[in-house]
């Protein structure tokens, strides 16, 4: 099982539409989580860490459930401006794994 | 300005040459990173170090080499470039809050390398 899994999507949603993106991990002892966004030929940036009680910042809201290893997005009305790869990462050994990406596509 | 700069931003090279890339940060944080990120494999850690003169092997390591003389700058040598290192290299750092280097980074811009 590779470490990191994300469905690599794309997704493709209209403006104004929720969408959510789940991300699997393998280490159980991982104790820090976190979700990157990555622009168009860009670097990654900290969208959001993820906490055990799930956060929520503005639209954005992120789950983490433990028992199943399970981390998941959720963006409310989409806006153009969110379309870009969001990359799930996840604690390993004190260094940080990252998934493939996930990309997202935001239509008018 | 404070953040994270990478030096070249592009670069071409033949194989076999030696190619170093650059990475400068101005936070003072302690751990610093180097990536390659490659279509289908996402990011991929080459080589971390914890603090000056303190250098670890990641993921995949084969083929480069790092320094880390001063805390702000941590450049990556190719020693002799293949094609297969063509990829885009990003520099990282974070200044962990908790145990080991597993916290938030922040990235710096990315060098694109093609090696022909």
């Amino acid at each position: 099982r590779k470490e990191v899994e994300q469905d690599p999507g794309p997704f493709n949603v209209p403006e104004g539409a929720t969408v959510a993106f789940n991300c699997t991990y393998s280490n159980s002892a991982s104790q820090s989580f976190f979700w990157y966004r990555q622009d168009c030929r860009k670097e990654p940036k900290l969208l959001m860490s993820v906490y055990s009680s799930g956060n929520e910042d503005g639209r954005f809201t992120a789950q983490l459930n433990r028992a199943s290893q399970y981390i998941s997005l959720l963006i409310r009305d989409s806006k153009l401006s969110d379309s870009a790869t969001y990359l799930c990462v996840v604690e390993s050994q004190g260094n940080l794994i990252f998934g493939k990406g996930t990309k997202l596509s935001v239509k008018p | 300005d404070a953040g994270i700069t990478q030096s070249p931003r592009y670069k071409i090279t033949e194989t076999g040459r030696q190619v170093t890339l650059m990475c400068h940060q101005t936070w003072s944080h302690s751990y610093m990173f180097w990536y390659r990120q490659d279509l289908g494999h996402g990011l991929r850690l080459i080589y971390y170090s914890a603090a000056a003169d303190i250098t670890d092997k990641g993921e995949v390591s084969d083929g480069y080499v790092v320094s880390r003389s001063k805390t702000e700058n941590f450049p990556l040598t190719l020693e002799s470039a293949t094609r297969s290192q063509t990829s885009v290299y990003f520099c990282a750092s974070s200044e962990p809050v908790g145990r080991g280097s597993g916290d938030e980074q922040f990235f710096g811009p990315g060098t694109r390398l093609t090696v022909l």
